[in-house]
């Protein structure tokens, strides 16, 4: 089955801290994987995806094949950086274009 | 800019009522896709449309239909609300072969 793993629904860091948030996959095959985020009041937009390879606001994500992880990483966290972010994963299914969406983690990053 | 627009921010629906969820693209995009938002349970798939007049179920697809008569439009349908389908419900649409989707805002549906 394919399915998205976000392991922590809060993570609270203070300013200037490093933060990792966490995402875990099953796919059988290569798998397309996203962070998505949604800053308060705002529509939800794609923050990076794995085969841009790129960094997007200071974060980076690598794809990790033996541990079947795509975590999002930040050396510095910002005030900015709270908001709500998704890991996704492309599915399988006949349009091959679907979404599969992890539960979320709320990121609080406070001075 | 991609848009992705939903007729309503918010809406307010007595149980039983048949309801209508708009959404329209403007950057003709084949694939379009409704997601409902729950705190807790992320985004979980209802519906998807790869073309006009094609559809295919998501992971959640019980209680509700959609129509696809136009490219740029796809809609939701309740066909008899329950409080149970209170929630945020974002419209997105992905260009084929693009796999990056594009969100509406979003419309709040309070079931009452």
């Amino acid at each position: 089955a394919q399915r998205v793993t976000q392991p922590e629904k809060l993570l609270s860091v203070f300013k200037g801290a490093p933060v990792e948030l966490k995402c875990n996959y099953s796919y059988s095959g290569s798998p397309e994987l996203f962070w998505y985020v949604q800053y308060s009041r705002q529509r939800l937009q794609l923050l990076l995806r794995h085969i841009s390879r790129e960094s997007i606001k200071g974060f980076t994500a690598d794809l990790n094949k033996g541990e079947t992880s795509f975590h999002l990483k930040k050396p510095f966290a910002q005030e900015e950086d709270s908001a709500m972010y998704y890991c996704a994963l492309k599915g399988a299914n006949q349009a091959g274009t679907a979404l599969i969406f992890g539960k979320g983690t709320t990121l609080s990053v406070s001075s | 800019d991609v848009k992705v627009t939903q007729s309503s921010r918010y809406l307010v629906k007595r149980t039983g009522e048949k309801v209508f969820l708009e959404c329209v693209q403007d950057m003709d995009h084949e694939n379009m896709f409704w997601y409902r938002q729950d705190p807790g349970l992320g985004l979980r798939l209802i519906y998807f449309s790869y073309d006009v007049k094609m559809k295919e179920k998501g992971d959640i697809p019980e209680g509700y239909s959609v129509s696809r008569e136009k490219k740029e439009r796809f809609s939701l349908i309740l066909e008899s609300a329950s409080t149970n389908q209170t929630s945020m419900y974002l419209c997105a649409s992905s260009v084929n072969r693009n796999t990056e989707a594009f969100f509406g805002q979003g419309t709040r549906l309070t079931v009452v």
